[in-house]
């Protein structure tokens, strides 16, 4: 099992739908966990950290974190074609929690 | 002002030769990474340093030897390139080990 999964993709919605990714991770000790969005070409960004069970909302962005079940979702609001990228999920796993993991990320298309 | 940054953007070189990459945070950061992603974009982490400490070494190949001459500057040399070396690499930064980080926009080495 690998250490974080993610679905590739492609993920495809209409412009102005909910678009919903999701990440399983294999350590149950992790505390940390991150969205990154990535563009072809560009570095991965910042979205979004969660470090509590329970849901985090930023503006159009939703992170969701579910430790029983070793899972943790991203929902995207009102999908912008601008949205269009890799969706990179990170968990921070090991002894003391300082090593991360990144998904091999899921990639969403978001249709005008 | 950059927050994080990198030089060169581009290196292409020849088998055989060596090469630096230079990587520069001005966020006052204590932890800085090094990442490689590969042409399948999967993004895995090469090295950690703390304050100057190496704290995580992956299994890398000696020919990649990291440098912290201090908590602002991480460089990654290079020994004997390989045509598998080709790759992006991103130097990132975050404030402690567990918390979010933040990536430079990544070197593209070519060995020819």
């Amino acid at each position: 099992q690998k250490e974080v999964e993610q679905n590739s993709g492609p993920l495809s919605v209409p412009e102005g739908a909910i678009a919903s990714l999701n990440c399983t991770y294999s350590d149950r000790g992790s505390q940390s966990f991150f969205w990154y969005r990535q563009y072809s070409g560009k570095s991965p960004e910042l979205i979004m950290s969660i470090y509590s069970n329970g849901d985090k909302e930023d503006g159009r962005f939703t992170a969701q974190l579910n430790k029983a079940s070793q899972y943790v979702s991203l929902l995207i609001r009102d999908s912008q074609p601008s949205d269009s990228a890799t969706y990179l999920c990170a968990v921070n796993v090991g002894t003391g929690g300082f090593k991360t993991i990144f998904g091999a990320g899921t990639r969403l298309f978001v249709k005008a | 002002d950059t927050a994080v940054s990198q030089t060169p953007k581009y290196l292409v070189t020849q088998m055989g030769n060596d090469k630096s990459i230079k990587c520069e945070q001005n966020l006052g950061h204590d932890t800085m990474y090094w990442y490689k992603q590969d042409s399948k974009k999967f993004l895995k982490i090469m090295f950690s340093y703390n304050n100057k400490e190496l704290i995580i070494n992956e299994t890398v190949p000696n020919r990649f030897s990291p440098k912290s001459p201090d908590k602002a500057h991480l460089n990654l040399h290079i020994n004997s390139l390989e045509l598998g070396d080709s790759a992006v690499y991103f130097c990132a930064s975050s404030q402690d080990r567990r918390r979010e980080q933040y990536f430079g926009p990544g070197t593209r080495l070519t060995v020819t």
